[in-house]
């Protein structure tokens, strides 16, 4: 089956304890993408990759890190995370980042960080 | 840099139609599209329309582009209480390679 895959679905961290969120996709897209979501702001980009070893700054980069090594997987990283990051997460993917068939998004991850 | 708006609630009764409106600020958009997020998951994609096209049709989903006014819409015929949900206006044009999103509306629909 066609999808994204993040994991984990649920994380409760403590604040300045360094984690990862990881990302899969098994449609050989070229382009996958971080967001997050929270209440009353919609969707903001976090950062995206249009290609292998290929990233860039989204709308709201500050406090995050990611990694594209190989084409399935883009990881998203926390750093030193604090609780303003505490959001709902989701991974998308595209064959070109733009085109009729849009983006598929994974399940969302939900991260609280105390 | 582009921007896309949509209005933040809707409510109507189940059997009306819904229309949700979006306008967008992008004028060289290629594709437009409408996503639907249920409760706890992902965007999935509903629909889309490309540039060029005034009008899609799709069962009970129809879109409307007016590209002169930059202003898409999405009507649901016979809303049922299985579509309350968010539903995200997108569009994305070559030049930028990727999607930029509205912030989502939700309908509510009351048996």
């Amino acid at each position: 089956e066609a999808q994204v895959t993040q994991n984990p679905r649920y994380l409760i961290t403590v604040t300045g304890k360094k984690l990862t969120v990881t990302c899969s996709q098994n449609m050989n897209h070229e382009y996958m993408s971080w967001y997050r979501q929270d209440p009353g702001l919609g969707l903001r980009q976090i950062y995206y990759s249009m290609n292998v070893e290929v990233t860039d700054k989204g709308d709201v980069p500050e406090g995050y890190k990611v990694s594209r090594k190989e084409k399935r997987n883009f990881p998203l990283i926390l750093e030193s995370p604090s609780p303003n990051q505490t959001s709902l997460y989701f991974c998308a993917s595209s064959l070109q980042g733009t085109g009729r068939n849009g983006y598929t998004f994974g399940s969302g991850t939900r991260l609280t960080v105390v | 840099g582009e921007d896309v708006e949509q209005s933040l609630f809707l409510s109507v009764r189940e059997g009306d139609s819904s229309v949700i409106n979006c306008t967008y600020t992008d004028s060289s958009s290629t594709y437009l599209y409408w996503y639907k997020q249920e409760p706890g998951a992902g965007l999935q994609l509903l629909t889309y329309i490309f540039s060029n096209m005034d009008m899609k049709q799709d069962q009970r989903l129809t879109v409307l582009l007016n590209k002169k006014d930059k202003h898409l819409s999405l009507r649901i015929a016979d809303t049922q209480t299985g579509d309350s949900a968010i539903y995200f206006c997108a569009e994305s044009s070559t030049n930028a390679g990727k999607s930029t999103f509205g912030d989502g509306t939700t309908l509510t629909v009351k048996p």
